[in-house]
């Protein structure tokens, strides 16, 4: 099985702030990964796959870059609206499904 | 716009089945995969499984044992059962859609919409 940790679990920015999430995987998964974001009491969201590719309709500040083993995830202004838990995905050869344990981000 | 909704009991007792449906609107459930995804409270995103609009399944090896996805292209409906509950088996549980794109040597996969989620607690 294919193990994915993000680091850090949680942080805490201001307004405008870089933030940056990490994620990464057991083994080489090649850049079969994406990033969803999930507000409390709702459903998740995809913002990013393969790795880098942002979904239609997110806005620009969000981005991912990586391939391998390990992955960023990266909000290049914090807003308040981005106030949620991020996690990565992975998945393998046979399509097995891993989420990451997430990233809770919060505003300072 | 496709839209995701689960539906079924709320409450389920420990040792039985919990039994779920998610109904496909606005779009085809033909030639997508589709998914269960689970929450318990206040942990993270457990994948369940999934299953092709041809009937074709996959499931989390640590939950394959009670498991079944199956697929009503008839009725644009999808479905979840997983056997012998207990506690640790409360959580939200949603249902995805799995889309994809690539070619004959690479391809890409990504959860793009989904339900709101239904809520299941398995008590006595």
């Amino acid at each position: 099985d294919i193990q994915m940790t993000q680091s850090p679990s949680s942080l805490s920015a201001s307004v405008g702030d870089r933030v940056t999430i990490t994620c990464q995987a057991s083994q080489d998964i090649s850049n079969y990964l994406n990033w969803y974001q999930q507000k409390p009491g709702k459903a998740p969201k995809l913002l990013i796959y393969d790795a880098s590719n942002l979904e239609t309709g997110v806005p620009s500040r969000f981005s991912g870059s990586g391939s391998g083993t390990d992955f960023t995830f990266t909000i290049s202004s914090l807003q308040p609206e981005d106030i949620a838990t991020y996690y990565c995905q992975q998945y393998d050869n046979l399509l097995l499904f891993t989420f990451g344990p997430g990233t809770k981000v919060d505003i300072k | 716009q496709v839209q995701l909704q689960e539906s079924g009991p709320g409450l389920v007792k420990p040792s039985e089945t919990l039994s779920l449906t998610c109904t496909v609107s606005g779009g085809s459930i033909s030639s997508y995969y589709w998914s269960w995804i689970r929450q318990p409270p206040g942990k993270g995103l457990e994948w369940i499984g999934y299953i092709y609009y041809s009937g074709s399944t996959n499931y989390n090896p640590s939950l394959k044992s009670r498991v079944t996805i199956s697929v009503d292209t008839s009725k644009n409906q999808f479905s979840l059962k997983l056997s012998s509950v207990t506690a640790a088996d409360t959580a939200v549980y949603y249902c995805a859609r799995i889309d994809g794109y690539g070619d004959d040597l690479r391809y890409y996969y990504y959860m793009d919409v989904w339900g709101k989620g239904t809520t299941v607690t398995v008590s006595s």
